[in-house]
């Protein structure tokens, strides 16, 4: 069975203070990992898809990695308006469209 | 260009009674689907469709139907809603056309089953 797995389930930072975020994920053949970003109230934003082990992408302050086992999203000298619930989320190789999701983390950057 | 929208954004149904949710995309996307968003849990697929004519189930599929007449349109409809079908519901669409793809998500809608 396809799962991810978040870590750690919530994260403060102060303004400015770099981090990462942690996505492990067991899938039967990976077709794309995805990143996601919701804020309260609204649906998820998409972020990056990886595909392969070591693709990197980048947007702002953010990176995201893959390796066989997990990817990172490296949060770089966070601003308040990067809080927000980060998601992940795998796409199995096979045809079907679902995409297995974790519990996110919830990310709260201080000023 | 709309993106995703999902009406209502809000509803309370009482326990039996039947709704639909509606979602529309204006982006020409062939992949549909539908999830479910509960505390403490991932989101969870219901229904998905790849295009007009065809659907599939999820992985939380009882109690809910799908159709897709059309591609701009993806209903989801309880048939007797239960307590347990409190939820918040996102509509998502895709094409595997787009570089690098990924889903867009609708903003969402928020029912309570009474």
């Amino acid at each position: 069975e396809d799962q991810v797995t978040q870590s750690p389930e919530a994260l403060r930072l102060q303004e400015g203070e770099s981090s990462s975020l942690n996505c492990s994920y067991t899938v039967s053949g990976l077709r794309g990992l995805f990143w996601y970003r919701q804020d309260p109230g609204k649906g998820p934003e998409f972020l990056f898809t990886l595909y392969s082990a070591g693709e990197e992408k980048e947007k702002e302050r953010l990176k995201a990695t893959l390796t066989k086992k997990e990817s990172f999203l490296h949060i770089t000298a966070p601003k308040p308006e990067d809080s927000a619930t980060y998601l992940c989320a795998v796409q199995a190789k096979g045809g079907s469209e679902k995409l297995v999701f974790g519990k996110g983390t919830k990310l709260t950057v201080n000023p | 260009n709309a993106g995703v929208t999902q009406t209502p954004k809000f509803q309370v149904l009482k326990t039996g009674q039947s709704m639909t949710l509606q979602c529309a995309q204006d982006m020409n996307h062939e992949y549909m689907s539908w999830y479910r968003q509960d505390p403490g849990m991932g989101l969870r697929l219901i229904h998905y469709s790849v295009g007009a004519g065809i659907t599939d189930q999820g992985e939380v599929p009882n109690g809910y139907n799908v159709s897709r007449s059309t591609t701009e349109d993806f209903p989801l409809r309880l048939l007797s809603a239960a307590p347990s079908q409190t939820s918040v519901y996102f509509c998502a669409s895709s094409s595997p056309l787009m570089g690098g793809y990924g889903y867009t998500f609708g903003s969402g809608t928020r029912l309570t089953v009474v």
